[in-house]
């Protein structure tokens, strides 16, 4: 299964917009880029996920790169109660649920 | 609401005593999920069912066992066997099973913290 690499930690202002990285360099053409956030003592909920186009929801976008060996999520305002471990994982047709294993993502700190 | 519910919040384990997290969901999923975090870490994959009465292990079963008699629930035990069993845990579900789409999103609870007194 793929990997995924990211920052462990990032620091923004709030209501600046945050560009959180991720690289996945041996991404296979079928393979979804799926990103998740964990807020203090919760389980990790769903943001958002793409294959090879740039995706909006009400919560981010995300930005892939033309190879796809890389993505940003991107919070556009970024509001204390955006910080998160942010989490990158790759989900491909294999089916295996070891694709489903979490690295230590991004710990994003959102300045007042 | 549809959701998942893990109980309890906080659990202690005296040594040498087996307890069980629970976890129920009624979102009508096939695929359940129990992980491991430890502070500061990733998750890590416990036991996984993709189908009642099947469940496979994950990378870090031992000290761990788990039955899906039923498709609500997918409850864990953490053994004696397993001795360092402080960590938060986390339970999750997703629609499909063995048949899963990649596009898929996987349902969170809001985890059991297990500490050892």
């Amino acid at each position: 299964d793929a990997k995924t690499t990211q920052p462990n930690s990032m620091e923004s202002n709030e209501e600046e917009p945050v560009h959180l990285p991720c690289n996945h360099s041996t991404i296979s053409g079928t393979d979804y880029i799926h990103w998740y956030r964990q807020l203090p003592s919760q389980g990790p909920e769903y943001v958002i996920h793409g294959l090879t186009s740039n995706v909006n929801n009400r919560m981010a976008s995300l930005a892939i790169a033309e190879d796809r060996k890389s993505s940003t999520l991107i919070l556009h305002r970024a509001t204390l109660r955006d910080a998160a471990v942010y989490y990158c994982i790759l989900r491909g047709n294999s089916g295996s649920a070891r694709q489903l294993t979490f690295g230590s993502g991004t710990q994003l700190t959102v300045l007042p | 609401d549809g959701g998942i519910t893990q109980s309890p919040k906080y659990l202690f384990r005296k040594e040498g005593q087996n307890v069980t997290l629970s976890c129920e969901q009624n979102l009508n999923h096939d695929a359940m999920y129990w992980y491991r975090q430890d502070p500061g870490q990733g998750l890590r994959l416990i036991y996984y069912s993709q189908i009642v009465n099947d469940f496979q292990k994950g990378d870090i079963a031992e000290g761990y066992s788990v039955s899906r008699e039923k498709k609500e629930s997918f409850p864990l035990t953490v053994t004696s066997a397993q001795k360092n069993p402080t960590a938060f845990y986390l339970c999750a579900s997703m629609d499909s099973g063995t048949g899963w789409r990649t596009n898929e999103k996987l349902f969170f609870g809001s985890g059991t913290q297990l500490s050892v007194l």
